[in-house]
């Protein structure tokens, strides 16, 4: 089914510890998004794609790093998690000429 | 800064009544309008937009929105609530691209509860 794909689902990790979560589209959109989710905070930007092999910070990039080697995946990565990286966390994706956003399920990452 | 703001975090509603969920936005120029709706534990699932044109947008399952560019605000209704609406409501705002992002700016969310 097309669409964008979040692994894992969910995920407890230690503080310290790293993690790589996954984003993959299959509808060949150029643009792709990682936002997190806080309560009463709504969706904030960490970082974003324009385009296979380019990245830019949003609102919330520190303590994150990405990558897009390929054009259909979009890897948020933690390098050493901390409690208030604790959130659920949505990819998003969409085609340069359209308004049309595709979210993913979400990765609900809890950091104890 | 550009910004959302939904004022109320929670909306209750009696089944069968109307409904109205609120939107103001401060972002320059003439951006485009969404509105989204989460049901627990699942993604964000698409309801409408504005772009241009008619200030009354009607979307998914019902819902509509109402655009006013002088209050700027995009406020969501339904006429007749059903108890499956209960769900969280975010409003988002595309402003004009002043860099390459395109990005959607959301609000803090809105939940509305509709009782039986």
């Amino acid at each position: 089914n097309a669409g964008v794909t979040q692994t894992p689902k969910f995920r407890v990790l230690k503080t310290g510890q790293s993690m790589t979560l996954l984003c993959a589209q299959d509808m060949n959109h150029e643009y792709m998004y990682w936002y997190r989710q806080d309560p009463g905070m709504g969706l904030r930007l960490i970082h974003y794609s324009v385009g296979e092999g380019t990245t830019a910070k949003g609102e919330v990039p520190d303590g994150y790093n990405v990558s897009r080697l390929k054009k259909q995946n979009f890897l948020l990565g933690l390098e050493s998690a901390a409690p208030s990286q604790t959130s659920v966390y949505f990819c998003a994706s969409r085609t340069g000429q359209s308004l049309d956003y595709t979210f993913g399920s979400g990765t609900r990452l809890t950091v104890v | 800064a550009q910004s959302v703001a939904q004022p109320e975090d929670q909306v209750n509603v009696a089944e069968g009544n109307p409904l109205t969920v609120k939107c103001t936005y401060s972002v320059s120029g003439n951006p485009y309008l969404f509105w989204y709706v989460q049901y627990p534990n699942r993604g964000l699932q698409f309801l409408l937009k504005y772009i241009t044109g008619d200030n009354l947008v009607k979307g998914s399952y019902g819902f509509e929105a109402e655009f006013n560019k002088s209050q700027t605000s995009f406020h969501l209704k339904k006429p007749s609530a059903l108890v499956s609406d209960s769900a969280l409501y975010f409003c988002a705002v595309r402003p004009v691209a002043l860099d390459s992002s395109y990005k959607l700016i959301f609000g803090s969310g809105t939940r509305l509860l509709v009782r039986p």
